[in-house]
């Protein structure tokens, strides 16, 4: 079985500050993780994904995540926040020989002027 | 560049009505998915096809059918229009996965969605 929490409904930050957006996931073999951005009324964006290697992985729009097979997380991070940037952020993972991910519920976000 | 394509985007029925959701797909992906987006509770799979000619039930399929009509499309049908299935549904696709150890998982294409409204 696998399973993805976001902990945080809503993050908020100051423009320029660094953000972190969590997550924790659970699978029975290696995980495959994935971060995706959703804008408003729009479909969700990939980001980024880890399926084997360096544990810090670089994605778009200057988002990188780091992967800890210790602590079973996946957490989005980024230097330099935008107001841009706020947005509906979802994790998902999925197993090895898994068609389907599961999808976390989402954190909302938001990057104050 | 289309991508993956939904029609319609916006929707009102009454209870009890049908419709169906059309998805379209040009990167020609074997996969391809139906979620429902409600608050709170992120992304739930109704229905997903893994290649042409098949279709699997996900985690709420109860009030839906699926048709993978052909490699490119992938419709979703309310038969009976219920309040519980107001929602925005998303379709998406990807490439097949590989059942081996090289397993290099592509990430999922969404469309814009269909926000739909049941009275």
């Amino acid at each position: 079985a696998q399973s993805v929490a976001q902990p945080e409904d809503q993050v908020n930050v100051a423009e320029g500050n660094p953000l972190t957006v969590k997550c924790t996931y659970s699978v029975s073999g290696n995980p495959y993780l994935f971060w995706y951005v959703q804008y408003p009324n729009r479909g969700l964006q990939f980001l980024l994904k880890y399926i084997t290697g360096d544990n810090l992985v670089k994605g778009s729009y200057g988002f990188e995540a780091e992967f800890n097979k210790s602590q079973t997380s996946f957490h989005l991070k980024k230097p330099s926040a935008l107001v841009s940037d706020s947005a509906l952020y979802f994790c998902a993972v999925r197993d090895m020989g898994s068609y389907i991910p599961t999808f976390g519920r989402g954190t909302s976000l938001i990057v104050h002027p | 560049n289309a991508g993956v394509t939904q029609t319609p985007k916006f929707q009102v029925l009454k209870t009890g009505q049908s419709m169906t959701l059309q998805c379209a797909q040009d990167m020609n992906h074997n996969s391809m998915y139906w979620y429902r987006q409600d608050p709170g509770m992120g992304l739930r799979l109704i229905y997903y096809s893994a290649s042409e000619g098949t279709t699997d039930k996900g985690e709420v399929p109860n009030g839906y059918n699926v048709s993978r009509l052909n490699k490119r499309e992938f419709s979703l049908r309310l038969e009976s229009a219920a309040p519980s299935q107001t929602s925005v549904y998303f379709c998406a696709s990807s490439e097949a996965p590989l059942l081996t150890t090289q397993g290099d998982f592509q990430p999922q294409h969404f469309g814009d969605g269909t926000r739909l409204s049941i009275l």
